[in-house]
């Protein structure tokens, strides 16, 4: 069974950097194909990709987003860290983490979420 | 890359069929059959629904199906039931690689 779940500072000042972790379980970074990816959900409002690290750390970034953004991942350590530089307001939201299937274009299943804040 | 355009919200009669459309470019959309659904309830965590323009993972009703047309996909809901008023978007690979997702639809069932 696959699983992904966030962890990180629910509350960052703006101009800070906002750094989250995300544990994957089921699956291995090795498998051809393999990514994970992370998308956020402002409050009340809809959905939007962020960016992907592939098996082969290969990444693809939102273009809104890929001046301050970077994701990297740990094999070791069953990791992705997701980097947000110079964080505003409008960052805040629930960031998720999820699971893109082996040469697929898809995302299942997702991790719970982790709320952020960003605020003074 | 901007959003995908769906409408922002949808109702129907319990029985009922709705379809949601999804419009893009063909830079996305249009370019790809690599349309994907997520059905989202409140306070809850997306979950696929159609990926590919048109298939179910396993374990999702057949009540739910997916198409596409040039720049627009669509979404229909058939025999509209009571657990089926959530947020769906849809998402599409780009291009460039990336990918976008859609303004969001919040379904009503009347």
């Amino acid at each position: 069974q696959i699983t992904l779940k966030e962890f990180g500072p629910t509350l960052v000042k703006p101009t800070q950097t906002l750094t989250l972790t995300c544990t994957v379980s089921g699956f291995f970074f090795s498998t051809r194909g393999v990514g994970v990816a992370w998308v956020r959900q402002p409050p009340g409002k809809a959905l939007e990709w962020l960016g992907i690290v592939y098996w082969d750390d290969d990444k693809d970034y939102s273009p809104s987003l890929e001046s301050r953004l970077s994701v990297t991942k740990d094999n070791s350590k069953k990791e992705v860290v997701l980097t947000l530089t110079n964080v505003d307001p409008v960052d805040t939201g629930t960031y998720f983490c999820v699971h893109r299937r082996s040469h697929r274009f898809w995302f299942d299943p997702w991790g719970q979420g982790i709320a952020v804040t960003v605020s003074s | 890359q901007s959003a995908l355009t769906q409408p922002a919200s949808v109702s129907g009669s319990p029985g009922q069929s709705i379809t949601i459309s999804c419009t893009g470019t063909t830079s996305d959309v249009g370019g790809y059959d690599f349309v994907s659904w997520y059905q989202q309830h409140p306070g809850r965590v997306p979950d696929l629904l159609i990926y590919d323009v048109t298939n179910r993972p396993s374990g999702v009703s057949d009540r739910f199906s997916g198409s596409k047309s040039g720049n627009t996909a669509s979404l229909t809901i058939s025999g509209l039931q009571a657990e089926d008023e959530a947020d769906y978007y849809c998402c599409s690979y780009t291009r460039t690689g990336t990918y976008v997702f859609g303004t969001g639809t919040t379904v009503s069932v009347l």
